[in-house]
């Protein structure tokens, strides 16, 4: 069974903060997306990665793929409230996603 | 919007039940999901659907079924309902069959269900 390890599993920041989170697996993926998931909403997809050692660049975000493709992070520069959500990340495998039990990140104005 | 219409938002029933969820996919798409989302267990795939023909199954119990018409909407059916039922449920779609990548999956807004 193919399993996400996410941490940290909480997070409380204040604005103007830099963090990282982290998603693991002993299995390799074919891809590895990100999600957020805002309260009563379902998730929605941040990016995709693909080739091992990938960087992907959103704004204050940036997305990183192992070069194993077992692994990932998301790194956010100068978090802002509007950055509160649940970060799940998801591996691509067999036509499944599956996806991990995410990082619930609250950012404090 | 995400364009995928789940019915109903929410929903109580009691231990012993069957309850009907229904998912309208984005205009086009043809791959239906269905994940189960609980406080502990987090996001658990169930089942997909592609074109009307199951594609994939996850954990999903022998107590629920799904199936896609041909209209292409979708429907969980959850019976003899328990307890650790409880959760939100979700419904996603995407444009690709699955295979090697499933593509942006679109989630719904889900249906929260309560078993008492």
């Amino acid at each position: 069974t193919q399993l996400l390890e996410q941490s940290p599993q909480f997070l409380s920041i204040q604005e103007g903060e830099n963090l990282t989170v982290y998603c693991n697996s002993s299995s390799v993926f074919s891809s590895l997306q990100w999600y957020r998931q805002e309260p009563g909403e379902g998730p929605v997809l941040l990016v995709t990665v693909v080739t091992g050692g990938e960087v992907k660049k959103l704004k204050r975000l940036t997305f990183q793929f192992g070069d194993a493709r077992k692994d990932s992070s998301l790194h956010i520069t100068a978090a802002q409230p509007g950055d509160t959500g649940l970060y799940l990340c998801a591996g691509g495998s067999q036509g499944n996603l599956i996806f991990g039990k995410g990082t619930k990140l609250s950012v404090k104005p | 919007d995400s364009g995928v219409t789940q019915t109903p938002k929410h929903l109580i029933t009691a231990t012993g039940q069957r309850v009907t969820l229904r998912c309208s996919p984005r205009s086009g798409d043809l791959s239906v999901y269905w994940y189960q989302q609980s406080l502990d267990q987090g996001l658990q795939f169930l089942i997909q659907y592609y074109n009307g023909e199951e594609r994939a199954k996850g954990n999903i119990l022998e107590r629920f079924s799904a199936q896609q018409f041909p209209d292409l909407h979708s429907e969980l059916n959850l019976s003899s309902l328990e307890l650790g039922d409880s959760a939100l449920y979700f419904c996603a779609s995407s444009d690709t069959p699955g295979g090697g990548t499933a593509g942006e999956l679109f989630f719904g807004e889900g249906s929260r269900l309560t078993v008492l």
